[in-house]
C-alpha cells in the first residue's frame, strides 16, 4: 500500500531563517506531488504541484520554492522565512488517472515563524 | 470555472445525533466529488468519495453522502455521531477534464463539534 511521510511534524524558525520540509512517497512510482499551505482558521491553498522530476508548477507569488530531486520526494523550501509563512504545511500526492485523481494527505507539518 | 461551497461553517450537534454538512458545487463539466475529515493537529483523511454509478456513497466511520447533479450537492451524513467524529471536514471536487489533482477545489470547511 501506498504511505507519504512529511518531517518535521513541528518547527518553530526565527524570522529570515532558511527553510526545508521534506516528503517521501512509498508504494507507487510517477506520482503527482503537492504542497498545501493551511493558515490557522483558513481553508487550503495549493503552493505547488508537479507531475514528474524536476518539473514544479507554483500556484501563488511567494519567497517559498519547491523542489523534486527524486521520484517520490517533494522538499519545501525558503531562504529567508517571513511571519507570514507561519501555518499548517501539507503534502500530498496523486496518480494520474486513478480513481478519479484521488489525493492523498501526509501529517503535516507546524511551521511557527518568530 | 468550478467552486465549493460549505454552506456551514460550524455544527454543533449532541452525541448520538444524525448530522448533515452541505457541501453544493458549480461547474460546467462532469466532477468527481470528495469528503475529507481533519482531527486537530492532522492531515487530512478520505472520508468518501464518488466517482461514478451509485449516488449514494458510503465511506468509512459510518459515514455516508448523496450525490445530486440536479441540485449539484453532495452533503455528508451520519445518522448518529460519536465524540471522536469532533472535526473540521472539508468537501472537494475535480473536473473530469484534468489529469492531475492541481485543480481540485476545497470548500473552506466545516467545523463539527460534538456535545456530550
Amino acid at each position: 500500500s501506498q504511505t507519504i511521510h512529511q518531517w518535521p511534524a513541528t518547527l518553530v524558525q526565527p524570522v529570515g531563517s532558511p527553510l526545508s520540509l521534506e516528503c517521501t512517497v512509498e508504494g507507487t512510482s510517477n506520482p503527482n506531488l503537492y504542497w498545501y499551505r493551511q493558515a490557522a482558521g483558513r481553508g487550503l491553498q495549493l503552493l505547488f504541484y508537479s507531475v514528474g522530476i524536476g518539473q514544479i508548477s507554483s500556484e501563488v507569488p511567494q519567497n517559498l520554492s519547491a523542489s523534486r530531486p527524486q521520484d517520490r520526494q517533494f522538499i519545501l523550501s525558503s531562504k529567508k522565512l517571513l511571519l507570514s509563512d507561519s501555518g499548517f504545511y501539507l503534502c500530498a500526492w496523486s496518480q494520474t488517472g486513478v480513481a478519479g485523481n484521488t489525493i492523498y494527505f501526509g501529517e503535516g507539518s507546524w511551521l511557527t515563524v518568530v | 470555472a468550478q467552486s465549493v461551497t460549505q454552506l456551514d461553517s460550524q455544527v454543533p450537534v449532541f452525541e448520538e445525533a444524525p448530522v448533515e454538512l452541505r457541501c453544493n458545487y458549480s461547474s460546467s463539466v462532469s466532477v468527481y466529488l470528495f469528503w475529507y475529515v481533519q482531527y486537530p493537529n492532522q492531515g487530512l483523511q478520505l472520508l468518501l468519495k464518488y466517482l461514478s454509478g451509485s449516488t449514494l456513497v458510503k465511506g468509512i466511520n459510518g459515514f455516508e453522502a448523496e450525490f445530486n447533479k440536479s441540485q449539484t450537492s453532495f452533503h455528508l451524513r451520519k445518522p448518529s455521531v460519536h465524540i471522536s467524529d469532533t472535526a473540521e471536514y472539508f468537501c472537494a471536487v475535480s473536473d473530469l477534464r484534468y489529469s492531475s489533482a492541481s485543480k481540485i477545489i476545497f470548500g473552506s470547511g466545516t467545523r463539527l463539534s460534538i456535545r456530550p
